[in-house]
């Protein structure tokens, strides 16, 4: 059963370009979770997706930033117009469900370097 | 609005020693409480998770504890080793369940060989 599958690992994008970062859940997890973690700074929601909803996206940055999790393939964090303060590292989470107390497993987390 | 405290920000004790970890948060009224371990340049890797309703557990060397009422929740690691060195987090779930995880910055724990 493999794990929460981020991708890329590492990206490297000029200030103003677009950035999307793709996470595709352990199987059977239809709830998705996205995390930024700064340099020296704890990780921080973002936002929380199940297919084809977006449940709380009350960490999401107002422009810029957006998320899907289509009813087929990953979900994707997009971020348009990169600048300097969005290199961080991505980290996507699920789980089986939302309210069932289960454990959040993490992928390996993608980190954006906007140059 | 939550937040979690993780004291101390950084730990260096040689090899064999039992050691704890401390975490806090404001809000007592969370649905869980769950301890991660991250490696550098890695992803969590999630290590105990304790329901509210739950005082502690246990996994091999790992035990964390829960005192809800007092928003404090401890990680105490036995007998360390070094291929324990690593950023420990602490994380709590709202009521409910279901939003995001609130964290702490991390205890960065190295194990002295």
């Amino acid at each position: 059963n493999a794990g929460v599958m981020q991708n890329p690992r590492h990206l490297v994008r000029r200030r103003g370009q677009e950035a999307r970062l793709r996470c595709s859940p352990m199987k059977g997890h239809s709830h998705v979770y996205w995390y930024r973690q700064l340099p020296e700074e704890g990780l921080k929601f973002m936002v929380y997706l199940q297919k084809e909803n977006i449940i709380d996206e009350s960490g999401m940055p107002k422009e810029r930033f957006s998320a899907e999790f289509p009813k087929e393939g990953p979900s994707i964090l997009r971020i348009q117009q990169v600048v300097r303060g969005d290199s961080a590292a991505y980290f996507c989470a699920s789980s089986p469900a939302a309210d069932s107390g289960n454990t959040i497993y993490f992928g390996e987390g993608s980190w954006l370097t906007v140059v | 609005k939550q937040e979690v405290t993780q004291i101390p920000a950084a730990l260096s004790v040689p090899e064999g020693e039992n050691l704890v970890l401390n975490c806090s948060f404001t809000d007592s009224a969370i649905y869980n409480l769950q301890w991660f371990r991250q490696d550098p340049g890695k992803g969590l890797t999630s290590l105990l998770l304790i329901q509210s309703s739950q005082r502690e557990q246990t996994s091999g060397r790992l035990n964390a504890s829960l005192d809800k009422s007092s928003g404090r929740s401890t990680l105490y690691i036995a007998a360390s080793q070094p291929g324990d060195s690593a950023t420990y987090l602490c994380a709590v779930r709202p009521g409910g369940g279901a939003d995001g995880l609130t964290f702490g910055k991390g205890t960065h724990l190295i194990i002295q060989p």
